[in-house]
């Protein structure tokens, strides 16, 4: 069973600090893992997301890295800016089809 | 494209009343999902489908039902509608087998049951 676990769960930093994010996941056996951010009261906005031959993806400030043998995705955002303050998802997605979303973290950037 | 399409966007339901939010994908995807998102959580998966005439419970089933007769439609039913139903819903399609399997999500659907 496919359990998956972000941390921290909030975060709040002053504005041009660089930061990462953590997600990891039980069942290494996973096709993709995909990142997404959601604001307020909003749907999802794909971010980034990395197939399970890779091992980084990069747009912009934002790069994600996965290390699959180990069960971790890290989101690393670069110079952060009051614009970044969201909630951030990670969902690998397991071999099965089965897509299950960590908890999140919520992100605060202080201008 | 309109790509993944949920509607009602809004709806209030008395206590056991049944409904059907509708989703419909024109991407030609295989997969599709729902999710229920309560405030201030993340996303748990209900039922998802890998194909048409194929679905799967997910991490919360209980009180929905889904069926997925063509590739392009997957509803998600609402039987006896309760006070813990009151969320926001999601539906998501993609491609397994062709391209990168990128998720791509419908706006949402907010279910009050009252």
């Amino acid at each position: 069973k496919q359990e998956v676990t972000q941390i921290p769960a909030a975060l709040s930093v002053p504005e041009g600090e660089n930061l990462v994010l953590n997600c990891s996941f039980t069942d290494s056996a996973i096709y993709n893992l995909q990142w997404f951010r959601q604001d307020p009261g909003k749907g999802l906005t794909s971010l980034l997301l990395i197939q399970s031959s890779q091992r980084e993806q990069t747009s912009g400030r934002l790069n994600a890295s996965l290390d699959k043998s180990s069960g971790r995705s890290t989101l690393y955002i670069a110079a952060s800016q009051p614009g970044d303050s969201a909630t951030y998802l990670c969902a690998p997605s397991s071999n099965t089809g089965k897509l299950i979303f960590g908890q999140g973290t919520t992100l605060q950037v202080k201008p | 494209n309109a790509g993944v399409t949920q509607t009602p966007k809004f709806r209030i339901l008395k206590i056991g009343q049944s409904m059907t939010l509708q989703c419909t994908q024109d991407m030609n995807h295989n997969y599709m999902y729902w999710y229920r998102q309560d405030p201030g959580m993340g996303l748990k998966l209900i039922y998802y489908s890998v194909g048409a005439g194929i679905t799967d419970k997910g991490e919360v089933p209980n009180g929905y039902n889904v069926s997925r007769s063509t590739t392009e439609d997957f509803p998600l039913r609402l039987e006896l509608a309760a006070p813990s139903q009151t969320s926001v819903y999601f539906c998501a399609s993609r491609n397994r087998d062709l391209g990168t399997g990128e998720l791509f999500f419908g706006e949402g659907s907010r279910l009050t049951v009252l």
